[in-house]
């Protein structure tokens, strides 16, 4: 079957660095995304990878293993507006369609 | 830039009512367009997709259709909710890979 999973919950320290990790099985895997949902908001496009390794946007990286079927979003440098919801999400054979986690909820405390 | 509207923002409604939920996306073309709902606490469901005009996958059978009239107009109703249509309603749309979300509508069947 499909399935993506990731920890439903994580807290973090302002100032630290948090990985989140997600673990994918899928049929025709096409590239992985990660999105951010703040509490109450639509979820918003981190990034994408589709190719094997580490992609970094400033504070937020995300790395991918196809042949493991293994994701993480690295967070540095957290700030207080990174609590959050991360939705780890992939392409599964068919491109029109996307496979989603339940999203990990992170708190990041003072 | 691309943009996509989404109304209205929340929205009461009695069980047993109609429901018609607008989406347009604005400064693209031919983009495919997606429907999802989240539950409280629960992750993101696709309801439907649409590559083109007049052209709808369902993914779920429910009591939730949908149309596309225009090629950047993506429309989803019901003629009769039910207590469980609640829930936080976001239209999608991309033209590539990732996934853009309209602002959503908090829908609360009574």
């Amino acid at each position: 079957g499909q399935n993506i999973d990731q920890p439903t919950e994580m807290t973090a320290t302002e100032g630290a660095i948090v990985q989140i990790n997600c673990t994918y099985q899928t049929s025709g895997f096409n590239g992985l995304f990660w999105y951010q949902q703040h509490a109450g908001e639509a979820p918003t496009f981190l990034s994408y990878n589709v190719l094997d390794g580490l992609e970094e946007k400033g504070r937020f990286s995300s790395f991918l293993s196809r042949s493991k079927g293994y994701s993480y979003l690295l967070l540095k440098e957290l700030q207080m507006k990174d609590s959050a919801s991360y939705l780890c999400a992939a392409y599964a054979g068919n491109n029109r369609k996307l496979i989603w986690g339940l999203g990990t909820s992170l708190a990041v405390n003072p | 830039s691309q943009t996509i509207h989404q109304w209205p923002a929340t929205l009461v409604q009695p069980v047993g009512s109609p429901l018609s939920l607008e989406c347009t996306v604005e400064g693209t073309s031919n983009p495919n367009l997606y429907w999802y709902r989240q539950a409280a606490g629960r992750g993101l469901q696709l309801l439907f997709y649409s590559v083109g005009i007049g052209q709808i996958s369902s993914e779920v059978p429910q009591n939730l259709s949908a149309s596309r009239p225009q090629d950047r107009q993506f429309i989803l109703s019901s003629k009769k909710l039910l207590l469980s249509d609640s829930g936080f309603y976001l239209c999608a749309w991309s033209v590539r890979n990732e996934q853009y979300f309209g602002p959503g509508t908090r829908l609360t069947v009574t």
